[in-house]
């Protein structure tokens, strides 16, 4: 089967660190990425990683290590704007995208 | 922008009728998908087309069909709408050396 775990929600303040994890078991593996949603829009692109290690964007970093199923989203010098859905999806070998149930971040002042 | 619309954005429609949402694109991708979006569960896949003419199922494809009789447009028909087929419509396209997909904006659905 195909299962893809991360958090409900989460709470972090203005200007800090905040990881989002995300566990995956899918038969197959071609990568996985992350998207944001902001409220009532589409999820739009934020990383991918098909190798182990951590890739990084800007104040967003992507980790993936395969042998273990896991993934996290790392984002650094939280803005308010950053307060959104994060979504975990997977590529299995297959032409489709699984995704996660999605993390909800509120940022705080 | 992206180079995929959706349309409605908004519909309300009432238990029993026929309802056909619209995905069209100008990227000459090969692959569409429909998926729903709920509370709770995520994205989920409802029906994919991999090209003119071929179209598969998803996770969540029962009450629901496609057609794709041209590269630019992707049709959701819901046969018989039902209350629990209210729900936000997301259309993503995915093509050669894409980053995972590009997403419309969505259709809000409701049935009353």
């Amino acid at each position: 089967g195909q299962n893809i775990d991360q958090p409900t929600e989460m709470t972090a303040t203005e200007g800090a660190i905040v990881q989002i994890n995300c566990t995956y078991q899918t038969s197959g593996f071609n990568g996985l990425f992350w998207y944001q949603q902001h409220a009532g829009e589409a999820p739009t692109f934020l990383s991918y990683n098909v190798l182990d290690g951590l890739e990084e964007k800007g104040r967003f970093s992507s980790f993936l290590s395969r042998s273990k199923g896991y993934s996290y989203l790392l984002l650094k010098e939280l803005q308010m704007k950053d307060s959104a859905s994060y979504l975990c999806a997977v590529h299995p070998n297959t032409d489709k995208l699984i995704f996660g149930t999605g993390t909800r971040l509120q940022v705080f002042p | 922008d992206a180079g995929i619309t959706q349309s409605p954005r908004h519909k309300v429609t009432e238990t029993g009728t026929p309802v056909t949402l619209r995905c069209h694109q100008t990227e000459n991708h090969r692959y569409m998908y429909w998926y729903r979006q709920d509370p709770g569960h995520g994205l989920r896949l409802i029906h994919y087309s991999y090209g003119v003419k071929d179209t598969d199922k998803g996770e969540v494809s029962d009450g629901y069909s496609v057609s794709r009789s041209k590269t630019e447009d992707f049709l959701l028909t819901l046969e018989s709408a039902t209350s629990s087929q209210t729900s936000v419509y997301f259309c993503a396209i995915s093509g050669p050396g894409d980053y995972g997909y590009t997403f419309g904006s969505g259709t809000r659905l409701t049935v009353v």
